[in-house]
């Protein structure tokens, strides 16, 4: 498994503002990825980080809005920037790990909580 | 195009009773995995358990077995002796070996009553 945590678990922003999520890993991964969950919904993949190179993007998300750093194997920022209340949301990353099978299973963070007023 | 079925967005069980949660796929690909996911109302996503679409028997993690029927597609998630702590959305998911991103179903969310 793999041990994810993410910072702030929660928060209450204006609209407009900037919030960075942080996900830190207890072990180097090539990639992290970074999930939406609007409420109700399920996960949507936002984009994929990969440490020394840009991160891509899904269809309907951009880096404008959704900026992504990735400054080492064991850590990434996601900012949801110009928020507005769409963007009220569960905010995950996860990573891979080599899994019973062939394919790779994926280990979520706890998730940030986000609200925008 | 892979994809995820949960036809089931929500399902009542009793106490220490047996339940089965839905899950259809579809894919091309003849390597794949099948997952299933607990979320409670913290928001966090727990991997439950495993199955590789070439296992010949069906995953089980305690009180959690995967009931994978290959020619049909299914792979329901069954849940014995449930617990009130049992109570979350469950996803399904698909992922493939050729690098493929994993997606998810809509969810089902459980109640268990007392």
């Amino acid at each position: 498994s793999a041990v994810i945590s993410q910072k702030p678990s929660r928060d209450i922003c204006q609209r407009g503002t900037s919030l960075t999520i942080q996900c830190q890993v207890d072990s180097q991964v090539t990639m992290m990825f970074w999930y939406r969950q609007q409420p109700g919904q399920s996960l949507t993949l936002i984009a994929t980080a990969n440490q020394g190179s840009e991160a891509t993007y899904e269809s309907g998300f951009v880096i404008d809005k959704f900026p992504i750093s990735r400054p080492n194997l064991t850590f990434s920022t996601l900012t949801v920037s110009n928020m507005s209340p769409e963007d009220s949301s569960i905010y995950l990353c996860s990573v891979e790990r080599p899994g019973q099978g062939a394919t790779d299973t994926q280990y979520f963070g706890p998730g940030t909580r986000l609200t925008v007023l | 195009a892979q994809k995820i079925t949960q036809t089931q967005p929500g399902m009542f069980v009793q106490e220490k009773e047996a339940v089965t949660l839905d899950c259809t796929y579809d894919t091309s690909d003849p390597s794949y995995g099948l997952f299933w996911y607990k979320q409670p109302s913290s928001g966090e996503m727990i991997f439950l358990i495993y199955q590789g679409s070439y296992d010949q028997q069906n995953a089980t993690e305690g009180r959690y077995s995967l009931n994978f029927q290959k020619a049909r597609k299914s792979a329901n998630l069954v849940i014995s002796a449930s617990q009130l702590g049992d109570s979350a959305m469950y996803f399904c998911a698909m992922t493939n070996t050729g690098g493929f991103k994993t997606i998810f179903g809509a969810g089902t969310r459980l109640f268990v009553k007392a």
